[in-house]
């Protein structure tokens, strides 16, 4: 059964600092690992990760994925209070398109 | 492009009574999925069609949950009758395709919340 952990579950920081959140997981015949931000209800995405050692980034968000050890991270520099949300990572197999959900990182961040 | 919507944004039911969820994807999306996300977990797949087929439903609790996507666009869940492990949110998502070789994820709606007393 395909499986995704997040650590940590839940992190409290302050303005300007920088974070690293983490995804491992086990999957059969892995396809791609997605991270959503998930402020209120609707997880809203950030990116999808398919190949091992490639940085994508989008302002202060990046993330990265390595499939030897098979987890992933997403860093954001700079934190602002805007950035506290649920952080979802997701990753999906070749035998179909849905993707198994991990419980979710929740950050908050102060003024 | 519109979003996904669903609808309604809130219920509150009693146990055992019914509810049903609506949902209407991105135009020209074929594939829809049902996802339950219980408070301080991740979402979990309920039902996934592509086009007005069922393609997994394996983790449907099909004693009280039913989910319908006729003519390939909008799709309702029910649950009936509803139990207190019930309240949870109710995302609905949408993808251009589904099956192997897609290569993106999907966009979800704003949910349903559910409280069951």
């Amino acid at each position: 059964e395909d499986k995704v952990v997040q650590s940590p579950l839940s992190l409290v920081v302050h303005e300007g600092d920088t974070v690293t959140l983490n995804c491992s997981y086990e999957v059969t015949n892995f396809r791609s690992l997605l991270w959503y931000k998930q402020e209120k209800k609707a997880p809203t995405f950030l990116f999808m990760l398919t190949s091992s050692g490639i940085e994508k980034k989008s302002g202060r968000l990046s993330s990265i994925l390595d499939k030897k050890e098979l987890f992933s991270i997403l860093n954001i520099t700079a934190t602002q209070t805007g950035d506290s949300a649920i952080y979802l990572c997701a990753v999906g197999n070749n035998y179909g398109q849905n993707f198994v959900f991990g419980p979710g990182t929740r950050l908050s961040v102060l003024p | 492009e519109a979003g996904v919507a669903q609808s309604p944004r809130y219920k509150i039911i009693e146990k055992r009574q019914s509810v049903a969820f609506w949902c209407n994807p991105i135009s020209g999306h074929a594939t829809l999925y049902w996802y339950q996300q219980i408070l301080g977990q991740g979402p979990k797949l309920l039902i996934q069609f592509q086009n007005n087929g069922v393609v997994d439903d394996s983790q449907l609790p099909k004693d009280r949950f039913s989910a319908e996507r006729l003519k390939g666009v909008d799709s309702t869940l029910k649950i009936q009758p509803a139990k207190l492990e019930d309240s949870a949110v109710y995302l609905c998502a949408s993808s251009l395709v589904g099956g192997q070789g897609a290569n993106y994820g999907y966009t979800f709606g704003s949910g349903t919340r559910l409280t069951v007393v």
